[in-house]
Protein backbone atom coordinates (compact mmCIF):
# COMPACT_ATOMS: atom_id res chain seq x y z
CA UNK A 1 0.00 0.00 0.00
CA UNK A 2 0.73 3.80 -0.30
CA UNK A 3 3.00 5.29 2.31
CA UNK A 4 4.01 8.71 3.46
CA UNK A 5 6.20 9.89 5.88
CA UNK A 6 7.16 12.92 7.60
CA UNK A 7 9.46 13.76 10.16
CA UNK A 8 7.03 13.10 13.31
CA UNK A 9 9.62 15.00 15.76
CA UNK A 10 8.94 19.11 15.73
CA UNK A 11 11.27 20.59 13.86
CA UNK A 12 12.70 23.71 16.34
CA UNK A 13 14.73 26.42 14.50
CA UNK A 14 15.86 30.15 15.38
CA UNK A 15 14.10 32.52 13.35
CA UNK A 16 16.05 33.86 10.27
CA UNK A 17 17.25 30.08 9.74
CA UNK A 18 15.98 27.84 6.91
CA UNK A 19 13.36 25.46 8.05
CA UNK A 20 14.30 21.77 5.84
CA UNK A 21 11.04 19.20 6.40
CA UNK A 22 11.21 15.99 4.22
CA UNK A 23 8.70 13.91 2.80
CA UNK A 24 9.35 10.45 1.80
CA UNK A 25 7.19 8.14 -0.04
CA UNK A 26 6.73 4.29 -1.26
CA UNK A 27 4.92 2.16 -3.40
CA UNK A 28 3.67 4.59 -6.15
CA UNK A 29 4.76 7.32 -8.93
CA UNK A 30 2.88 9.96 -8.13
CA UNK A 31 1.21 12.55 -10.87
CA UNK A 32 2.05 15.78 -8.99
CA UNK A 33 2.91 16.24 -4.84
CA UNK A 34 1.91 18.98 -2.86
CA UNK A 35 2.57 20.58 0.67
CA UNK A 36 0.07 22.25 2.83
CA UNK A 37 0.23 24.52 6.21
CA UNK A 38 -2.74 23.40 9.21
CA UNK A 39 -2.86 25.87 11.87
CA UNK A 40 -4.44 23.86 15.35
CA UNK A 41 -8.31 23.14 14.44
CA UNK A 42 -7.78 24.61 11.38
CA UNK A 43 -8.18 23.15 7.82
CA UNK A 44 -4.55 22.89 5.75
CA UNK A 45 -4.10 25.88 3.45
CA UNK A 46 -2.72 24.80 -0.15
CA UNK A 47 1.25 26.18 -0.48
CA UNK A 48 2.56 24.64 -3.23
CA UNK A 49 2.27 21.97 -5.90
CA UNK A 50 5.36 20.00 -7.96
CA UNK A 51 5.11 17.77 -10.54
CA UNK A 52 6.68 14.96 -11.74
CA UNK A 53 8.52 16.26 -14.26
CA UNK A 54 9.84 19.17 -12.26
CA UNK A 55 12.88 19.28 -9.99
CA UNK A 56 12.00 22.35 -8.05
CA UNK A 57 9.76 24.92 -7.34
CA UNK A 58 9.42 28.27 -5.65
CA UNK A 59 7.35 30.85 -4.17
CA UNK A 60 8.29 33.65 -2.08
CA UNK A 61 10.30 31.96 0.81
CA UNK A 62 9.53 29.52 -0.07
CA UNK A 63 11.09 26.14 -2.10
CA UNK A 64 10.21 22.67 -3.24
CA UNK A 65 12.12 19.66 -4.78
CA UNK A 66 10.96 16.06 -5.99
CA UNK A 67 12.99 13.68 -6.54
CA UNK A 68 11.33 10.93 -8.07
CA UNK A 69 14.02 8.09 -7.84
CA UNK A 70 14.62 8.95 -4.13
CA UNK A 71 10.88 9.09 -3.79
CA UNK A 72 11.50 12.16 -1.68
CA UNK A 73 10.62 15.68 -1.54
CA UNK A 74 11.88 18.72 0.73
CA UNK A 75 10.13 21.61 1.90
CA UNK A 76 12.40 24.32 2.28
CA UNK A 77 11.47 28.23 4.41
CA UNK A 78 13.83 30.47 3.92
CA UNK A 79 14.43 33.37 6.63
CA UNK A 80 12.22 31.58 8.91
CA UNK A 81 9.68 33.57 10.91
CA UNK A 82 7.79 32.75 13.91
CA UNK A 83 4.64 33.37 12.13
CA UNK A 84 5.96 30.43 10.18
CA UNK A 85 5.57 28.00 12.95
CA UNK A 86 2.60 25.51 11.96
CA UNK A 87 1.98 21.95 10.61
CA UNK A 88 3.25 21.24 7.25
CA UNK A 89 1.77 18.14 5.38
CA UNK A 90 2.95 16.85 1.92
CA UNK A 91 0.40 14.81 0.12
CA UNK A 92 0.00 12.82 -2.86
CA UNK A 93 -2.27 12.28 -5.43
CA UNK A 94 -2.90 8.85 -6.22
CA UNK A 95 -5.29 8.99 -9.26
CA UNK A 96 -2.89 9.92 -11.86
CA UNK A 97 -3.90 13.50 -11.86
CA UNK A 98 -7.24 13.53 -10.83
CA UNK A 99 -6.68 14.80 -7.71
CA UNK A 100 -7.13 11.91 -4.97
CA UNK A 101 -5.05 12.58 -2.34
CA UNK A 102 -3.02 10.83 0.47
CA UNK A 103 -1.84 12.86 3.13
CA UNK A 104 1.42 12.41 5.45
CA UNK A 105 0.84 13.16 9.45
CA UNK A 106 2.41 16.15 8.92
CA UNK A 107 5.70 17.97 10.93
CA UNK A 108 5.45 20.74 13.41
CA UNK A 109 7.32 23.47 12.84
CA UNK A 110 8.53 26.14 15.33
CA UNK A 111 10.64 28.75 14.72
CA UNK A 112 11.76 30.86 18.02
CA UNK A 113 12.60 34.53 18.51
CA UNK B 1 -9.04 32.98 -3.66
CA UNK B 2 -11.32 30.19 -3.71
CA UNK B 3 -13.02 30.18 0.21
CA UNK B 4 -14.73 26.81 1.41
CA UNK B 5 -17.04 27.34 4.95
CA UNK B 6 -17.88 24.98 6.97
CA UNK B 7 -20.57 24.50 9.35
CA UNK B 8 -20.93 24.44 12.43
CA UNK B 9 -17.61 24.74 13.88
CA UNK B 10 -17.62 22.13 16.66
CA UNK B 11 -20.53 20.53 17.68
CA UNK B 12 -21.35 18.32 21.01
CA UNK B 13 -23.81 15.43 20.59
CA UNK B 14 -25.44 12.16 22.72
CA UNK B 15 -24.29 8.98 21.28
CA UNK B 16 -27.19 7.64 19.29
CA UNK B 17 -27.73 11.03 17.48
CA UNK B 18 -27.46 12.18 14.34
CA UNK B 19 -24.97 14.99 12.95
CA UNK B 20 -25.38 17.28 9.83
CA UNK B 21 -22.35 18.89 8.41
CA UNK B 22 -22.05 21.59 6.02
CA UNK B 23 -19.33 22.17 3.75
CA UNK B 24 -20.05 25.40 1.11
CA UNK B 25 -18.10 27.15 -1.69
CA UNK B 26 -18.35 30.58 -1.67
CA UNK B 27 -17.34 32.15 -4.60
CA UNK B 28 -17.33 29.19 -7.10
CA UNK B 29 -19.45 26.13 -8.47
CA UNK B 30 -17.72 22.76 -6.97
CA UNK B 31 -18.58 19.37 -9.58
CA UNK B 32 -16.78 17.39 -6.71
CA UNK B 33 -16.25 18.20 -2.91
CA UNK B 34 -13.91 15.67 -0.70
CA UNK B 35 -14.24 14.99 3.17
CA UNK B 36 -12.14 13.87 5.34
CA UNK B 37 -11.54 12.93 9.13
CA UNK B 38 -8.60 13.53 11.22
CA UNK B 39 -7.86 12.19 15.12
CA UNK B 40 -5.63 13.83 16.71
CA UNK B 41 -1.38 13.76 15.57
CA UNK B 42 -2.60 11.63 12.63
CA UNK B 43 -3.20 12.59 8.57
CA UNK B 44 -5.92 13.40 6.83
CA UNK B 45 -8.35 10.06 5.92
CA UNK B 46 -10.01 10.83 2.47
CA UNK B 47 -13.34 9.49 3.63
CA UNK B 48 -15.46 9.92 0.19
CA UNK B 49 -15.65 11.86 -2.56
CA UNK B 50 -18.91 13.80 -3.01
CA UNK B 51 -19.68 14.65 -7.22
CA UNK B 52 -22.94 16.94 -7.30
CA UNK B 53 -26.18 14.97 -8.15
CA UNK B 54 -25.03 11.53 -7.98
CA UNK B 55 -23.90 9.60 -5.66
CA UNK B 56 -20.94 9.41 -3.36
CA UNK B 57 -17.43 6.98 -3.83
CA UNK B 58 -16.56 5.79 -0.54
CA UNK B 59 -13.53 5.02 0.10
CA UNK B 60 -12.49 1.31 2.02
CA UNK B 61 -13.28 0.95 4.97
CA UNK B 62 -16.16 3.48 5.16
CA UNK B 63 -19.58 2.99 6.16
CA UNK B 64 -21.75 4.60 3.09
CA UNK B 65 -24.74 4.13 5.91
CA UNK B 66 -23.62 5.60 9.07
CA UNK B 67 -21.44 8.81 6.73
CA UNK B 68 -24.19 9.80 4.26
CA UNK B 69 -23.25 12.43 2.03
CA UNK B 70 -25.48 14.64 -0.32
CA UNK B 71 -24.34 17.03 -2.70
CA UNK B 72 -27.52 18.71 -4.09
CA UNK B 73 -25.70 21.59 -5.62
CA UNK B 74 -22.56 23.10 -7.13
CA UNK B 75 -21.70 24.69 -3.57
CA UNK B 76 -23.52 22.87 -0.98
CA UNK B 77 -22.19 19.18 0.15
CA UNK B 78 -23.51 18.09 3.64
CA UNK B 79 -22.23 14.96 6.06
CA UNK B 80 -24.62 13.31 8.55
CA UNK B 81 -22.85 10.83 11.06
CA UNK B 82 -25.46 9.04 11.98
CA UNK B 83 -25.99 7.07 15.14
CA UNK B 84 -22.72 9.06 16.48
CA UNK B 85 -21.05 7.54 18.95
CA UNK B 86 -17.92 8.29 21.09
CA UNK B 87 -15.53 6.67 18.64
CA UNK B 88 -16.82 9.21 15.64
CA UNK B 89 -15.52 11.93 17.23
CA UNK B 90 -13.25 13.63 15.24
CA UNK B 91 -11.98 16.27 13.40
CA UNK B 92 -13.86 16.40 9.98
CA UNK B 93 -12.95 18.89 6.94
CA UNK B 94 -14.22 18.86 3.62
CA UNK B 95 -12.58 20.58 0.28
CA UNK B 96 -13.50 21.32 -3.09
CA UNK B 97 -12.06 21.77 -6.53
CA UNK B 98 -13.25 24.89 -8.83
CA UNK B 99 -13.15 22.72 -11.29
CA UNK B 100 -15.21 25.46 -13.97
CA UNK B 101 -12.22 27.43 -14.07
CA UNK B 102 -10.69 24.98 -14.78
CA UNK B 103 -7.74 24.17 -11.65
CA UNK B 104 -8.45 20.57 -11.34
CA UNK B 105 -5.25 19.86 -9.35
CA UNK B 106 -6.06 21.93 -6.18
CA UNK B 107 -8.13 21.50 -3.36
CA UNK B 108 -9.56 24.37 -1.24
CA UNK B 109 -10.00 23.21 1.83
CA UNK B 110 -12.80 24.47 4.74
CA UNK B 111 -12.21 25.16 7.96
CA UNK B 112 -13.05 22.25 9.47
CA UNK B 113 -15.98 21.06 12.27
CA UNK B 114 -14.83 19.05 15.46
CA UNK B 115 -17.33 16.44 16.63
CA UNK B 116 -17.35 15.39 20.41
CA UNK B 117 -19.86 12.10 20.63
CA UNK B 118 -20.67 12.01 24.61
Amino acid sequence: SQKIEQNSEALNIQEGKTATLTCNYTNYSPAYLQWYRQDPGRGPVFLLLIRENEKEKRKERLKVTFDTTLKQSLFHITASQPADSATYLCALDISGGYNKLIFGAGTRLAVHP
Amino acid sequence: GAVVSQHPSRVICKSGTSVKIECRSLDFQATTMFWYRQFPKQSLMLMATSNEGSKATYEQGVEKDKFLINHASLTLSTLTVTSAHPEDSSFYICSARDELAGVTDTQYFGPGTRLTVL
